[in-house]
């Protein structure tokens, strides 16, 4: 099946610093991604969504200079946390949308392996 | 309103036996899925069931099946014959609306732990 790969899985920074996370898919061309956080023992929040070729649609209360997307080729989209600060410490996922998959709504989501960043 | 509800935070069951997680949903929509996702302590979101709205029968999935109550707006998880492998949180979804563009909305999600 298809398969998304995120990286890094884990990422420990200084406060003030900027982080990339990326989103691959490997055998499919996404042309929309979505960006998930999720705090622990907490749901999955939606941040934005990630679209080729234009400009990711955030989602309420998400700030857009400081969570950069970029989603530059069919393949890859990247979350770039910029001036990390120790309440950015989360759990980021990505899911990518397969356009080609047949089996209607079932098979067309699928999930990254999540990053987990830690802000000193 | 919470578009997904799941109010069991935790939840136990004894290895085989079958358990049932609760989910419901609010939405206006006609046409919207509903999803089921198993997160192991790894953080990787495992896709399990779907259930479309417009579908009659309930879904099933090998041990996982879905118990549809569409004028109850609820879409209930059960699992049988437990295994302690089963042991993880596990997240109810909606997509709503046509378009398989839209994104998910998750439930607070449900720990199940497997007793051996």
């Amino acid at each position: 099946g298809a398969v998304v790969s995120q990286h890094p899985s884990r990422v420990i920074c200084k406060s003030g610093t900027s982080v990339k996370i990326e989103c691959r898919s490997l055998d499919f061309q996404a042309t929309t991604m979505f960006w998930y956080r999720q705090f622990p023992k907490q749901s999955l929040m939606l941040m934005a969504t990630s679209n080729e070729g234009s400009k990711a649609t955030y989602e309420q209360g998400v700030e857009k200079d400081k969570f950069l997307i970029n989603h530059a080729s069919l393949t890859l989209s990247t979350l770039t946390v910029t001036s990390a600060h120790p309440e950015d410490s989360s759990f980021y996922i990505c899911s990518a949308r397969d356009p080609g998959q047949s089996r209607g709504v079932t098979g067309e989501l699928f999930f990254g392996e999540g990053s987990r960043l830690t802000v000193l | 309103a919470q578009k997904i509800t799941q109010t069991q935070p935790g939840m136990f069951v004894q290895e085989k036996e079958a358990v049932t997680l609760d989910c419901t949903y609010d939405t206006s929509d006609q046409s919207y899925g509903l999803f089921w996702y198993k997160q192991p302590s790894s953080g990787e979101m495992i896709f399990l069931i779907y259930q479309g709205s417009y579908d009659e029968q309930n879904a099933t999935e090998g041990r996982y099946s879905l118990n549809f109550q569409k004028a109850r707006k609820s879409a209930n998880l059960v699992i049988s014959a437990s295994q302690l492998g089963d042991s993880a949180m596990y997240f109810c979804a909606m997509r709503e609306g046509r378009g398989s563009a839209r994104q998910l909305t998750f439930g607070s999600g449900t720990q199940l732990t497997v007793l051996p």
